[in-house]
C-alpha cells in the first residue's frame, strides 16, 4: 500500500476560523511533509517531520501549525487565515529524510479562504 | 541549488512516443535526477530518477546527457493518462541546505491529444 490520504478534500474557511488538515501513511514511513501549491505553480515545501520531530520549518507564518501525533499521522492546523492562504495543501510521506528518497503524496487538500 | 530548465509545454499523440527535455547546465556531480509528474486534480508522483546512466522503469527511461548537463524523459507511448506536468528536479545527495528537499521548478505541461 503507497497511499497518502488526506481530509478533508475541500475546505472552505473564514478568516476568524480554526481548522485542520489531517493527513495519514501507513507505509512505515518516518518522514512527512506539508506542501502547498498555488494554482498554476509548483508545490512549495513549507514543513518537514522526520521521526515525529519537526526538521525544516520554511519559514512558514505562525497562523499554520504543524503537529504529528505519531509516525502515521500529520496535521496543520490553521488558524486567523488570509484569502491568499487559499491553495492546494499536499501531504506526503518517505521511508526516511533523505537526500534520495521518493516522495510519496496524496491528493491534496483544496482550502478556499474567505 | 542547481536549477533545471524545461519548455513550459508540449504536445503529443496518443500512442507515440514523448521526449521530455530537461537543462541542468550547473549540475554537481553530487546531484541525481529526478522527475516527478502530477496528473490533473492529484498530488506529484515519482517516475525515475538517476546519476549518470541511462535508466529505465515501467514508467518511462530516463535518458542523460554524456556531460550531465541535460536529460530526457522518455515515454515510449504516450496515453491520455500521461497528460500532466512533468518536474525535473536535481537532488544534491552531499548534504548542505537542500537536504530532505524537494525543490519544484515550473515544469512541463504535456497534453496529449487521441
Amino acid at each position: 500500500d503507497t497511499e497518502v490520504t488526506q481530509t478533508p478534500k475541500h475546505l472552505v474557511m473564514g478568516m476568524t476560523n480554526k481548522k485542520s488538515l489531517k493527513c495519514e501513511q501507513h507505509m512505515g514511513h518516518r518522514a512527512m511533509y506539508w506542501y502547498k501549491q498555488k494554482a498554476k505553480k509548483p508545490p512549495e515545501l513549507m514543513f518537514v517531520y522526520s521521526y515525529e520531530k519537526l526538521s525544516i520549518n520554511e519559514s512558514v507564518p505562525s497562523r499554520f501549525s504543524p503537529e504529528c501525533p505519531n509516525s502515521s499521522l500529520l496535521n496543520l492546523h490553521l488558524h486567523a487565515l488570509q484569502p491568499e492562504d487559499s491553495a492546494l495543501y499536499l501531504c506526503a510521506s518517505s521511508q526516511e529524510l533523505g537526500f534520495g528518497e521518493t516522495q510519496y503524496f496524496g491528493p491534496g487538500t483544496r482550502l478556499l479562504v474567505l | 541549488d542547481a536549477k533545471t530548465t524545461q519548455p513550459n509545454s508540449m504536445e503529443s499523440n496518443e500512442e507515440e512516443p514523448v521526449h521530455l527535455p530537461c537543462n541542468h547546465s550547473t549540475i554537481s556531480g553530487t546531484d541525481y535526477i529526478h522527475w516527478y509528474r502530477q496528473l490533473p486534480s492529484q498530488g506529484p508522483e515519482y517516475v525515475i530518477h538517476g546519476l549518470t546512466s541511462n535508466v529505465n522503469n515501467r514508467m518511462a527511461s530516463l535518458a542523460i546527457a554524456e556531460d550531465r548537463k541535460s536529460s530526457t524523459l522518455i515515454l515510449h507511448r504516450a496515453t491520455l493518462r500521461d497528460a500532466a506536468v512533468y518536474y525535473c528536479i536535481l537532488r544534491d545527495v552531499s548534504g548542505g541546505t537542500s537536504y530532505g528537499k524537494l525543490t519544484f521548478g515550473q515544469g512541463t505541461i504535456l497534453t496529449v491529444h487521441p
